[in-house]
């Protein structure tokens, strides 16, 4: 059975870094993209970018670009989402889900249970 | 641009059926999309699968009151029977290479 576990919430202050993690179970590691999502409150999903661990090799959103960094740890199957520069408007859930991709086709098929951010001076 | 649109609110009576709506934008109307469901205070689900020609392949134990249809750049979640647990923020999903992109979400209200 696939699992995916997160990080506990953070309290960071404008401006900090937070680096908030997952840890998966259930398959090999490498054989599935891992990827973080965010939700404002209130709000619908938004995808902020992917990893390949396997490779190490990331895609970003546009949004994201330049604050965002996905890395793994292979030893742990543990995926990290560093998000720097944060404002208030960075408050949030952050869900880590794990894709198979097979024929083309890419299916963020297991969620973690969320992770919240609040961002408050 | 890839960009999925959804309406942002449905309801429909206890035990009846919805069908709910994600729109592919021009020239990604061949496009295969995902469905997911977000309960209340929970993090989302896999739902299932959705092809351009309307067969789906669904998650591992999801409902047969589920089921996913398609009409050009139209993709369709219909729920039948439905229950109060049904009440959620469902929404599609697609992929190209290096970018996923996800619709508003529909909040579904279950009378």
């Amino acid at each position: 059975e696939v699992q995916v576990v997160q990080s506990g919430t953070e309290v960071k202050k404008p401006g900090a870094t937070v680096k908030i993690f997952c840890k998966v179970s259930g398959y090999t590691f490498t054989d599935r993209y891992m990827h973080w999502v965010q939700q404002a409150p209130g709000k619908g999903l938004e995808w902020m970018g992917l990893l390949d661990p396997e490779d190490g090799e990331t895609s970003y959103a546009e949004k994201f670009q330049g604050r965002v960094t996905i890395t793994a740890d292979t030893s742990t199957a543990t995926t990290y989402m560093e998000l720097s520069s944060l404002r208030s408007d960075d408050t949030a859930v952050y869900y880590c889900a794990t894709e198979g991709c097979s024929g083309g086709d890419c299916l963020l098929d297991h969620w973690g249970q969320g992770t919240l951010v609040t961002v408050s001076s | 641009q890839l960009v999925l649109t959804q309406s942002p609110s449905a309801s429909a009576s206890l035990g009846a059926s919805v069908k709910l709506t994600c729109t592919l934008s021009s020239g990604h109307s061949l496009y295969a999309i995902a469905w997911h469901q977000q309960r209340p205070e929970k993090g989302p689900r896999y739902l299932m699968k959705l092809n351009s020609d309307g067969s789906h392949t669904k998650g591992d134990g999801i409902p047969d009151r589920f089921s996913g249809s398609s009409s050009g750049a139209e993709r369709y979640l219909t729920i039948s029977s439905l229950q109060s647990e049904d009440e959620a923020d469902y929404y599609c999903q697609t992929w190209g290479t290096g970018i996923r992109v996800f619709g508003g979400g529909t909040k579904l209200t279950v009378l």
